[in-house]
């Protein structure tokens, strides 16, 4: 079946340092890959997606490009800030779009002034 | 005001007693999820619902039973809680279109603690 393995944490930071959050997945056929964020005391919102290999997907500075050749849609961001302090999901769809998505565990990141 | 709402937001209760979290939704999205988040594990699905007439089990349904009374509502349910089941529950809701990814939208959660 689809699953997704995503780095363990927690992640501590420096502010301005550079971040990466490893995510793999498994599946059969063309997923869509996604990266939820989950600020304190809040619900999970998506951060960005890619629908197809090469896509790269972008938002508030963090980018993942979906590599069909290595299953992977690794998270990175160039210079984290205090606010980005939050665990990080990655997720994945099934190409048929029918099945509910499916969560890595999450990685917690706490960046520091 | 919220796209999709969870009652109570927190909530205390007594081993063997029946409680229902509650999700309502204004996205006019036909598909709703009920998840659990418990440190360290991730989210894990509980029950999700494609339309009001389908219901199915998702990883960990035992203990746990649900209601999809409208398109816009979709309860949860535990019939004899136990302490295991204290955690953060989240419904999320989606809509079937005409890509085949399937991006889904959280509410703020439920903290639930059986004693």
């Amino acid at each position: 079946g689809n699953s997704v393995t995503q780095m363990e944490g927690p992640v501590t930071l420096s502010e301005e340092a550079f971040l990466t959050i490893n995510c793999t997945y498994t599946a059969t056929g063309y997923p869509s890959l996604f990266w939820y964020v989950q600020y304190p005391g809040e619900g999970l919102q998506l951060l960005l997606k890619a629908t197809k290999a090469d896509d790269k997907g972008s938002n508030k500075g963090f980018e993942a490009t979906y590599r069909k050749e290595t299953t992977s849609f690794h998270l990175e961001k160039g210079s984290v800030q205090v606010s980005d302090s939050a665990v990080y999901f990655c997720a994945l769809s099934g190409n048929s779009g029918n099945t509910p998505l499916v969560f890595g565990k999450g990685t917690r990141l706490s960046v520091i002034a | 005001d919220a796209d999709v709402t969870q009652t109570p937001r927190n909530r205390i209760t007594k081993t063997g007693k029946r409680i229902m979290l509650e999700c309502s939704q204004t996205k006019g999205h036909d598909r709703m999820y009920w998840y659990r988040q418990d440190p360290g594990l991730g989210l894990r699905l509980i029950y999700y619902s494609f339309d009001v007439k389908d219901i199915n089990k998702g990883e960990i349904s035992d203990g746990y039973s649900v209601s999809r009374q409208a398109q816009a509502k979709f309860s949860l349910s535990l019939e004899s809680a136990i302490p295991n089941q204290t955690a953060l529950y989240f419904c999320a809701t989606s809509q079937r279109g005409t890509i085949t990814y399937n991006e889904q939208f959280f509410g703020p959660g439920t903290r639930l603690t059986v004693l």
